[in-house]
């Protein structure tokens, strides 16, 4: 595809159910980034991917939270016991390589709510 | 730790004027700046993207400067529309760690 895409828009949960959020990256760029943007706050840094590979997972918020990529293509975060803290918009964004010298691309995100 | 500040946090104007956003950032030691465009219920757009060797960019009605000594950003937008109504977020990259984003100024211009 032409961008980054992200799946579902949109997710409402019950606290306690996992949660399974998707992106699919700029096809070639070697570098996926996963942000939470919670109401009123700035981005917040959760992960990053090189290749299949997430060398610092210390940004994750708690061990709720964890993050694969497979194929050095799509990537799934998945919240585990869900509370209502996790509610927020989840953002990915790809670049073509790790160094911040290039400009991320971001999603649309994923707007969780958990009831 | 790098800290972005972004002032103002909200700015309302009437269309038709210029105006500037402010972003500062306290690690002058930084790889490029970027400056995102974010509508209500979206994700990122960016708009402009500073390498650490350059002074500013442009794109159309947009113009973004770079000074690292003094940790500053400024976006100018020429001849505002109410299209340009959104939120502008900058954020700061420092090599191989994530980028640093600002809170945001939210913008709205009065038709």
């Amino acid at each position: 595809g032409a961008g980054v895409s992200q799946s579902p828009s949109n997710k409402v949960t019950e606290k306690g159910k996992d949660v399974e959020l998707r992106c699919d990256p700029i096809s070639g760029h070697t570098a996926l980034y996963w942000y939470r943007q919670s109401l009123g706050q700035g981005l917040e840094f959760l992960i990053y991917f090189q290749g299949n590979s997430a060398p610092d997972k210390s940004g994750l918020p708690s061990d709720r939270f964890s993050a694969e990529r497979t194929g050095g293509s799509v990537s799934t975060l998945t919240i585990q016991r869900t509370q209502q803290e996790d509610s927020a918009v989840y953002l990915c964004a790809s670049s073509p390589g790790l160094s911040t010298y290039n400009e991320q691309f971001f999603g649309p995100g994923t707007r969780l709510t958990v009831l | 730790k790098q800290e972005v500040t972004q002032i103002p946090a909200a700015l309302s104007v009437p269309e038709g004027e210029n105006l500037v956003l402010n972003c500062s950032f306290t690690d002058s030691a930084i790889y490029n700046l970027q400056w995102f465009r974010q509508d209500p219920g979206k994700g990122l757009t960016s708009l402009l993207l500073i390498q650490s060797s350059q002074r500013e960019q442009t794109s159309g009605r947009l113009n973004a400067s770079l000074d690292k000594s003094s940790g500053r950003s400024t976006l100018y937008i020429a001849a505002s529309q109410p299209g340009d109504s959104a939120t502008y977020l900058c954020a700061v990259g420092s090599g191989n760690t994530p980028l640093v984003f600002g809170k945001g100024t939210r913008l709205s211009v009065i038709a």
